[in-house]
């Protein structure tokens, strides 16, 4: 069955720099986009981006662009999400899903929550 | 990116049926399939409806969604207390090199 496996939770300092990643199985990995979605504490669902595994082409939400890096490692079904310059409002949980391109996403992952503080 | 337009609260009685609504655009609802998930607290979101209308297996027939131009409705008939959740309807947008686009989310009550 599809599984989207996470890393584990973080803590970081304001300024530092964060990786998530998502390990994929069950399914042909290159058929799927990789989206990362976040979730800050009480609120909505925030698309920040996808990485195409077939060929590593990437697009990134406005609010993140410059700040943030997707990329993926086709040998081991794995893609990553780096966040750079954290601040104290990125805490929160981010997901890891996949969709096909031009659909929404069908299976998530289990989360890895990021928490900024000094 | 904007977001889809969905009320941020919903109710019902255990047995009812209650809908929610979804609202986008031309360049997202109106070309591109409505999917339902729901979220328990702490939790992931977990698909619910697909494609418009298509129910991933083990997701009860209590659960039911539709499109129509650029507005979606998931419906959940025979209302039940572990119905209790946030509701969350996406899309695919074609504009600025395409991304999945949610609503705001719906908090459910059984009351």
């Amino acid at each position: 069955q599809v599984q989207l496996v996470q890393s584990g939770a973080e803590v970081k300092e304001p300024g530092a720099s964060v990786k998530v990643s998502c390990k994929a199985s069950g399914y042909t990995y290159t058929g799927y986009y990789i989206h990362w979605v976040r979730q800050a504490p009480g609120q909505g669902l925030q698309w920040m981006g996808w990485v195409n595994p077939n060929g590593g082409g990437t697009n990134y939400a406005q609010k993140f662009q410059g700040r943030v890096t997707m990329t993926r490692d086709t040998s081991i079904t794995t893609a990553y999400m780096e966040l750079n310059r954290l601040k104290s409002d990125d805490t929160a949980m981010y997901f890891c899903a996949r969709s096909r391109s031009g659909s929404s996403v069908d299976s998530w992952g289990q989360g890895t929550l990021v928490t900024v503080s000094s | 990116q904007s977001v889809l337009t969905q009320p941020p609260s919903a109710s019902g009685i255990p047995g009812q049926r209650v809908t929610i609504s979804c609202s986008g655009s031309s360049s997202n609802l109106g070309i591109n399939y409505a999917y339902w998930y729901r979220q328990l607290p702490g939790t992931a979101p977990k698909l619910l409806i697909y494609r418009n209308d298509q129910r991933p297996s083990g997701v009860p027939e209590r659960f039911s969604g539709s499109k129509s131009g650029t507005s979606a409705s998931l419906a959940i008939s025979g209302l039940r207390s572990e119905d209790e959740a946030n509701y969350y309807c996406a899309t695919w947008d074609d504009s600025l090199s395409g991304y999945v686009i949610f609503g705001g989310g719906t908090k459910l009550t059984v009351l």
